[in-house]
Order: C-alpha cells, then structure tokens, then sequence
C-alpha cells in the first residue's frame, strides 16, 4: 500500500510570496488532514477534511492560507503571502473514516523556508 | 493552551536499558492515546496506541501505560536499541473527533 505523498519536499521563498504544497493520501482514506510543524514543537492541525468537505479548520491562518481538497482525493495548501513566521514543516495525513485506534498517517512533510 | 505536554525535551539511555517517555495531559474529553515516532526529514510513524479504558498496552518492546486519575501516560522501551534513536510525540484524541493534539516531542538518543 502506498503511503502519503507530498510534494515539494523543500521550498525556500522570500516573505510576503506564495508558496503551494501538494498532498496524495492513502487510496481509500476519506479524512485528510494538513498539519504544520514548527522546528521544536509538535505538529499542530490547520485543517481537516473529510472527503472533499472541511471538518475543522479552526487553527487555519484564512487570511494567509487556503486549502481545497477537489474530487474527495488529492489536496493543496496554498500560503499567499508568506511571513517569516510560517517557516515550518508542512505534513499531510490520512486516515480512513472510521478508525480502530483512529491511526493517522502521515507524510514526509514539505519542508518551507522564508526568508 | 498546551493539552498534551511532554515536560522533556531530550533523554539519554544507555543500549539494552529501559527508556521510558512520558506526557502529561489536561482534557479529560480525550479518549484515545497514542505514540508517533519521528526520524530526521520523515513524517511521524504510528508506533503504539491505548483506549482511555484500558491502562496498560504492550507491542513486543513497546508498552504504554496510562494513568487516568494523574492524567499521565508513558512509553516504555526495553531493551532499547540504537534504531529507537528518534524524536517520540504523544498524541491524544478528542472525544467524537478524529483529529489529534499533539505534545512537543522528546528526543531520545540511545547510546552504545
């Protein structure tokens, strides 16, 4: 079984351009999550889909960050304009909908840089 | 506001001891735990689990153990071996949500 693809792996950008990152789930896997983690905590949700509709995006930056999941399937992040601040790792999940232990899996994670 | 919080930031263990993780948590709505592996520009790998109605789980060298009066759970690794070297994160669910909180991390470095 293929595992999470993101992409791109590593991005450096200057602040206030934009940036987008890709993500393939697990097939079959209906909930898809966007994580960000920041160099010494953990990672932290910024949205929540389950198939193409948001279950939670409480912890979203909308002014700067949007995310769309067409189709039920693959996702993009997009940071439009990114700060200094939003240098991080940005890790895309899945699960299926309904979970014995509610294992998530992740990514590899995009690696962003703004300078 | 930090719900799940693993109070050190590293930890040493010497080859074929015991290492033991630990995380604090403040949300009595959570009713899953979990523990994710985390090796250098990788994604966190799901390692081991445990129900909030279960106090003890074990995967061959992994055991979690919970204490829900304390609102404490912990890994244990034993024997630890150098491939355990990794940053380790709780992880806890909400109640009726699939989405999860994550701690810090710890990273455990496992000497020779």
């Amino acid at each position: 079984e293929a595992g999470v693809a993101q992409s791109p792996r590593y991005k450096i950008i200057e602040k206030r351009q934009s940036v987008a990152f890709w993500c393939n789930p697990i097939s079959g896997h209906a909930t898809l999550y966007w994580y960000q983690q920041i160099l010494g905590q953990g990672p932290k949700l910024l949205i929540q889909f389950q198939n193409n509709g948001v279950v939670d995006d409480s912890q979203l930056p909308k002014d700067r960050f949007s995310a769309e999941r067409l189709k039920g399937v693959d996702s993009t992040l997009k940071i439009q304009p990114a700060k200094l601040e939003d240098s991080a790792v940005y890790l895309c999940a899945s699960s299926r909908l309904q979970t014995a232990g509610n294992t998530i899996y992740f990514g590899e994670g995009s690696w962003l840089t703004v300078v | 506001d930090q719900q799940v919080k693993q109070n050190s930031p590293s930890l040493s263990v010497q080859e074929g001891r015991i290492s033991i993780l630990n995380c604090d948590y403040t949300n009595s709505m959570f009713d899953y735990f979990l523990w994710y592996k985390k090796y250098p520009a990788e994604g966190p790998t799901f390692l081991i689990s445990i129900s909030s109605i279960k106090d003890k789980n074990e995967d061959g060298r992994f055991t979690v153990f919970l204490n829900k009066s304390a609102k404490h759970l912990s890994l244990h690794i034993v024997p630890s071996q150098p491939g355990d070297s990794a940053v380790y994160f709780c992880a806890a669910r909400i109640q009726g949500a699939q989405k999860l909180v994550f701690g810090q991390g710890t990273r455990l470095t496992i000497n020779p």
